[in-house]
């Protein structure tokens, strides 16, 4: 069956590391994005890639950084440089931009601070 | 831009009740509209969406119709069960096309 993996499911980062979280789908879908929820703000958007080599950032990118070097793989990296990082994030993906297409949501990672 | 308001929650419902989790938009054009859902610990799914002016969206007993002279999508069901328990969302493309832009989520409670 078609999906996104999101690994790990849960990740704990000392301050000061960077850490990757990876997202993988089969779908063969154009367009994949990163959402960070936390409780009671909704999802906001990280980053975006409507194609592969190339990606855009959302309302919140500061301190995140992606790579789009496969289709099918949309890796996030938060750097020390975020400085509140303990959040759900969610990885989607749909087969490309346009009005009519819904999402397809990975499980989620949850990062936690130590 | 486009933005999406939902309200807020959390709702509580007995098993069997009636249940409405309103929506509005403001949007650019017509944009399609979706509702998805959260349960505990999990990413989003897709409910139901609805593409165009009076398209009525329904999945698993829940519905909601594209209004566009109130610019509403409030998702209904007519009888809740307890595994309906979960966290509601609902979004609109951004006015280009790009992105989802989702409400801030409301919080269903069902008991039995």
């Amino acid at each position: 069956d078609g999906g996104i993996t999101q690994s790990p499911k849960y990740l704990f980062r000392k301050e000061g590391q960077n850490v990757t979280l990876s997202c993988e789908q089969n779908l063969n879908h154009d367009a994949m994005y990163w959402y960070r929820q936390d409780p009671g703000q909704g999802l906001r958007l990280i980053y975006y890639s409507q194609i592969v080599n190339d990606f855009q950032k959302g309302d919140i990118a500061e301190g995140y950084s992606v790579s789009r070097e496969k289709k099918e793989s949309f890796p996030l990296t938060v750097t020390s440089a975020q400085k509140n990082p303990t959040a759900f994030y969610l990885c989607a993906s749909r087969p490309q931009r346009g009005v009519n297409y819904g999402y397809t949501f990975g499980s989620g990672t949850r990062l936690t601070v130590v | 831009g486009n933005s999406v308001t939902q309200m807020e929650g959390p709702v509580t419902l007995s098993e069997e009740a009636f249940l409405t989790i309103n929506c509005t938009y403001t949007a650019t054009g017509y944009p399609s509209l979706f509702w998805y859902v959260q349960y505990p610990g999990e990413g989003l799914q897709l409910l139901l969406k609805a593409t165009k002016a009076d398209d009525k969206g329904s999945n698993k007993g829940f519905e909601a119709t594209y209004r566009k002279e109130t610019t509403s999508f409030h998702l209904e069901k007519g009888s809740v069960q307890v595994s309906d328990s979960a966290v509601y969302f609902c979004a609109l493309n951004d006015q280009a096309g790009t992105a989802l832009i989702f409400g801030k989520g409301t919080t269903l409670s069902v008991s039995s």
